[in-house]
């Protein structure tokens, strides 16, 4: 199993550019996450998905849309990258919700010029 | 509201001495999970230990153990003999409620340096 997967590994925009982050996971989870990890802030939940074709926004979720087409796939969306995007960002996935383990991809290190 | 303070920024240590890294957490939930993650420097995100808040029988996992006291709100990891390979960031994170949902809330992560 290659667990949480992410692409890119690392990129840089300039304002204003669009992108999206894929995360795909092969352990058949029903929950997908993305948080931004910001230097003295730990991790945060940008937004989350609870099945194939549902979303949710969670703590920080402006500037940023999701979509989960297919259960294993959860993708995050910059429609027009700032500078206050630039972070590392993380996809997780848990079998369940309540007290399940989250299990975290290897981030995607973003640079908005 | 949920919330996990990690005290301790930085920590550095020379090793095989003992360490301890302090999590305090806020929540009004009776149910509630605890968790500790690992990110060394490659990055990635390593899961550790998850407690419930019904259980609070210390855990020892090889050089690693978890003191959870629901008195004080705390779950201190202790990591006994440090080595260089535990050199990393680590997250303390509670299972908390945001936007009426059951999310993790992670704490500030404490940076934990091991010389040689």
């Amino acid at each position: 199993n290659a667990g949480v997967t992410q692409t890119p590994k690392f990129r840089v925009l300039k304002t204003g550019q669009s992108m999206t982050l894929l995360c795909a996971q092969d352990m058949n989870h029903e929950y997908m996450y993305w948080y931004r990890q910001d230097p003295g802030m730990g991790l945060r939940l940008i937004h989350y998905s609870v099945g194939e074709g549902t979303t949710a926004k969670g703590e920080v979720p402006d500037g940023y849309n999701v979509s989960r087409l297919k259960k294993q796939n959860f993708l995050l969306g910059l429609e027009s990258a700032a500078p206050s995007q630039t972070s590392v960002y993380f996809c997780a996935s848990s079998y369940s919700e309540l007290s399940d383990t989250q299990y975290f991809g290897p981030g995607t290190r973003l640079t908005v010029l | 509201a949920q919330k996990v303070t990690q005290a301790q920024t930085e920590i550095s240590v020379v090793e095989k001495e003992d360490v301890t890294l302090d999590c305090v957490y806020e929540t009004r939930d009776t149910t509630y999970y605890l968790f500790w993650y690992k990110q060394p420097p490659s990055g990635e995100l390593v899961f550790l230990i998850r407690r419930n808040s019904f259980d609070e029988q210390n855990e020892i996992s090889g050089r690693y153990s978890w003191n959870f006291q629901k008195s004080t709100s705390s779950f201190n990891f202790t990591i006994t003999a440090s080595q260089v390979v535990d050199s990393a960031v680590y997250f303390c994170a509670l299972r908390g409620i945001i936007q009426g949902a059951q999310k993790l809330v992670f704490g500030q992560g404490t940076r934990l340096t091991i010389n040689p």
